[in-house]
């Protein structure tokens, strides 16, 4: 049962613009949402991550928006560039624990 | 060196085979996890250790089993591999209190033919 939904699947963006990913999450009992950026034949590495008490994180182009009511977190990734170009994962931990449960994921394309 | 170590990087066996995929670990966290992705459904836990001596089942655990011989390494095997455990494997370790980062390692490519 997928307690992490991730949209969208696929995604083309043009060098420059804004790309953006979401993800919802429907259990309640989660204390921490990183995302995490794999390169083709790569393991994923963390980008950037959030605790619920926070409504927003910056570092760099990368932000998370972070929306505990909605049960909802995106990433937004500004001024796109073509080496961004990667899957992207967004995770949370269940409280209390050190385990992950993952989105599907979403592979980013940025057009040079 | 890499951190995080899996061996073998690419395996292609036959249905019925027995096979074993390795993790090494050098950040000496007592944490370990495999993980394997597949498109579409992104990456699913298969077993998880705290320690040495807390080996725990993830979400697709049947039909593979774990050992964890010391701190830093972690084993996967599947007993009787079958054509719907092809897939990417992923080892990952994660140390501390609180906040925490998953170190991945590279990935195995297992194919059952």
């Amino acid at each position: 049962q997928q307690q992490v939904k991730q949209s969208p699947q696929s995604l083309i963006v043009q060098k420059g613009g804004i790309s953006i990913i979401n993800c919802a999450y429907e259990n309640t009992a989660f204390d921490y949402f990183p995302w995490y950026q794999q390169f083709p034949g790569k393991g994923p590495a963390l980008l950037i991550a959030i605790r619920p008490d926070v409504s927003e994180k910056k570092e760099g182009r990368f932000t998370i928006s972070f929306n505990k009511s909605a049960k909802q977190f995106s990433l937004h990734i500004m001024d796109s560039q073509p080496g961004d170009s990667a899957t992207y994962f967004c995770a949370a931990r269940s409280s209390g624990t050190y385990k992950y449960i993952f989105g599907t994921g979403t592979r980013l394309k940025v057009l040079a | 060196d890499a951190d995080v170590t899996q061996t073998p990087r690419n395996r292609i066996t036959k249905t019925g085979k027995r096979i074993m995929l390795e993790c090494s670990q050098t950040k000496g966290h007592d944490r370990m996890y495999w993980y394997r992705q597949d498109p579409g459904l992104g990456l699913r836990l298969i077993y998880y250790s705290f320690d040495v001596k807390d080996i725990n089942k993830g979400e697709i655990s049947d039909g593979y089993s774990v050992s964890r011989q010391a701190q830093a390494k972690f084993s996967l095997s599947l007993e009787s591999a079958i054509p719907n455990q092809t897939a990417l494997y992923f080892c990952a370790t994660s140390g501390g209190v609180g906040i925490d980062t998953q170190y991945f390692g590279p990935g195995t490519r297992l194919t059952v033919l």
